[in-house]
């Protein structure tokens, strides 16, 4: 059974990071792209980021350009989000999600990330 | 900056029809956004519904399809039942690896 279990969510001041990481198991973990999806209750699901099966391509909604960064380790499974430069507008909860066949098939349960001072 | 489109919200009888759809704030939709559908009732994530305009995911039932309507995605449930009570939000591919969530649409089946 394919499994997402996302972590590393929590309270942080604006301008702080974390790292939010997801573990993968049930599938061949380095044979799909992976995503990061967010929902707040205003604006609804909003599309993060993407890596490439082997981390070579990552791309990134403009909103976290510069401030964000997917990254993976295919030998743990784990697909990562570091996030520095935090904004209250980063306030969310995040989802990583499997894409496969042009749709993101599988999701996790989410991890909430809660920017305030 | 695009802005894809949804009705923010949508009612309609048990076992009546409903189409809902998906539009850019320029310009057309077409088969090369992969337009997808996702199910979302409170508390949990996301679920397929269609992907790549028309295709079913695994275990959806067949009262839920896609097409493209016009300039815009659509969403059809036809057979509308009350758990299909649910948010819906679709999502296009804009090139580049970017892809674009609607606002989404709350359907309410009454």
């Amino acid at each position: 059974e394919v499994q997402l279990v996302e972590s590393g969510g929590g309270l942080v001041q604006p301008g702080g990071s974390l790292r939010l990481s997801c573990a993968a198991s049930g599938f061949t973990f380095s044979s799909y792209w992976m995503i990061w999806v967010r929902q707040t209750p205003g604006r609804g699901l909003e599309w993060v980021a993407s890596i490439k099966k082997d981390g070579s391509d990552k791309y990134y909604v403009d909103s976290v350009k510069g401030r964000f960064t997917i990254s993976r380790d295919n030998a743990k499974n784990s697909l990562y989000l570091q996030m520095n430069s935090l904004r209250a507008e980063d306030t969310a909860l995040y989802y990583c999600a499997r894409w496969w066949e042009a749709h993101f098939d599988h999701w996790g349960q989410g991890t909430l990330v809660t920017v305030s001072s | 900056q695009t802005v894809v489109t949804q009705e923010p919200s949508f009612s309609v009888s048990p076992g009546g029809t409903v189409t809902l759809t998906c539009g850019l704030s320029s310009g057309s939709v077409s088969a090369s956004n992969f337009p997808g559908w996702y199910q979302q009732t409170p508390g949990q994530a996301p679920r397929t519904l269609i992907y790549s305009t028309s295709l079913r995911s695994s275990g959806v039932p067949d009262r839920f399809s896609g097409s493209i309507l016009g300039n815009k995605a659509a969403l059809t449930i036809t057979g509308a039942q009350a758990d299909d009570e649910s948010d819906y939000y679709c999502v296009l591919y804009m090139g580049s690896g970017i892809w674009v969530f609607g606002g989404g649409t709350k359907l309410t089946v009454l």
